[in-house]
This record gives structure tokens, C-alpha cells and sequence, in this order.
């Protein structure tokens, strides 16, 4: 049982230049979020998603874009890098429902990709 | 809005201390409680949790009680190993799921043989 996956680990970018941080679960979780971890400010919640074709903005959502086709795969589509996009990004997912105990699911969390703009 | 309040890092113990990090929280409503833990490398694991007022979560030898009065849910383990070196983070969610969270600052604790 894998999890939560994410890649790449490390990626450089930059300024302006695209790209797509994948993310993908294999526990048919309905819910799938990104956040971003900065020095000092914990985790802060980008986008997320409570089923295939269903998305909307977390706290921190400017200069990011998701999509969900499908239950497994929730993807991070940053058009333009900026400096100030350098982070470690994780992906998480839950259940959403399906009576009390599912309502506290907790989310497990990918090893996250860390991100690095010049 | 919604924010927890950590004490500040980094925290150095010797092995078999006592072992307590402050969180406060501000939150409308009657929030659930989270602490989540990063070892090194990897992602956030659920470590513990609390639902309601004077609930005690506990795992790993770890606690934490959910003090409403205090607004306060702060963690304690009363003896720590090399092995609980780790990013701890306090959490709290106002939605009434484990879903829709907002963290702490983080808190690294390292601890020495």
C-alpha cells in the first residue's frame, strides 16, 4: 500500500518557467489538498479537492492551479514561477464521510517535493 | 480567524526528560484539537487528536489534553528517546472534520543520547 505519493522530490525552476507537481493515492480517498511549508509559518492550505471534478482555494491559492479527473490523482500547476514559490510542498488526502469515525480521518500526508525558484 | 500559537523552537532534551510543548489556540465554535508529527524526510503523520473539551488524546507515550478554559492543548511525554527527534505541529480544525486544518508554527525537538 503506497499512500500518499508525490514527485518529483526536488525540483529547480526558473523565474517563469511551468510545471506540474504530481501527487497521487491509492486509498480511494474522496478529499485530496496541497500546502505549502515555509520556515516559521507551518502549513498553509493551497487548493483542495472532495471528488473527482470538485476543487476549490485554500488560504495561499495566487500562482497555483489543480484539476481532479480522477479519485487518484490531484496535480499542482504552477504557470509562471516566482521566488516566492520556493517551499516544500506536501499533498494530503482523507476520507470525507460516511458517518462520525470517517469525519475524523485523519490526512496522510506525501513526503512532500521540495521547490526551489531562482 | 483561526490561529495556533506554538512555543518557539528548536527544543534540545537529553534522553528520558520530561518533555512539554506549549500550543494555544483562537478559534470560534468548539474546534477539534490535532498534534501532527514530521520525522525527518518525510510527511506529516497524525500523532494524536481531541474532539471535544477536556477530551485526552494520547499515543506513543505522548499526551495532550484539550483545556477550553485555557484554550490550550499542549503536548507532554515523560520520557523521550533519540527516536522522538522530530517537527511537531498543533493543529486545530472549526469544520468539524480532520480535514480542513490550520497549523502551528511547528515545533523541532531534538533529543541527545
Amino acid at each position: 500500500n503506497a499512500g500518499v505519493t508525490q514527485t518529483p522530490k526536488f525540483q529547480v525552476l526558473k523565474t517563469g518557467q511551468s510545471m506540474t507537481l504530481q501527487c497521487a493515492q491509492d486509498m480511494n480517498h474522496e478529499y485530496m489538498s496541497w500546502y505549502r511549508q515555509d520556515p516559521g509559518m507551518g502549513l498553509r492550505l493551497i487548493h483542495y479537492s472532495v471528488g473527482a471534478g470538485i476543487t476549490d482555494q485554500g488560504e495561499v491559492p495566487n500562482g497555483y492551479n489543480v484539476s481532479r479527473s480522477t479519485t487518484e490523482d490531484f496535480p499542482l500547476r504552477l504557470l509562471s514561477a516566482a521566488p516566492s514559490q520556493t517551499s516544500v510542498y506536501f499533498c494530503a488526502s482523507s476520507y470525507v464521510g460516511g458517518g462520525r469515525s470517517m469525519s475524523y480521518s485523519p490526512l496522510h500526508f506525501g513526503n512532500g517535493t521540495r521547490l526551489t525558484v531562482t | 480567524g483561526d490561529s495556533v500559537t506554538q512555543m518557539e523552537g528548536p527544543v534540545t532534551l537529553s534522553e528520558e526528560a520530561f518533555l512539554t510543548i506549549n500550543c494555544t489556540y483562537t478559534a470560534t465554535g468548539y474546534p477539534s484539537l490535532f498534534w501532527y508529527v514530521q520525522y525527518p524526510g518525510e510527511g506529516l503523520q497524525l500523532l494524536l487528536k481531541a474532539t471535544k473539551a477536556d477530551d485526552k488524546g494520547s499515543n506513543k507515550g505522548f499526551e495532550a489534553t484539550y483545556r477550553k478554559e485555557t484554550t490550550s492543548f499542549h503536548l507532554e511525554k515523560g520520557s523521550v528517546q533519540v527516536s522522538d527527534s522530530a517537527v511537531y505541529f498543533c493543529a486545530l480544525s472549526s469544520s468539524g472534520s480532520a480535514r480542513q486544518l490550520t497549523f502551528g508554527s511547528g515545533t523541532q525537538l531534538t533529543v541527545l543520547p
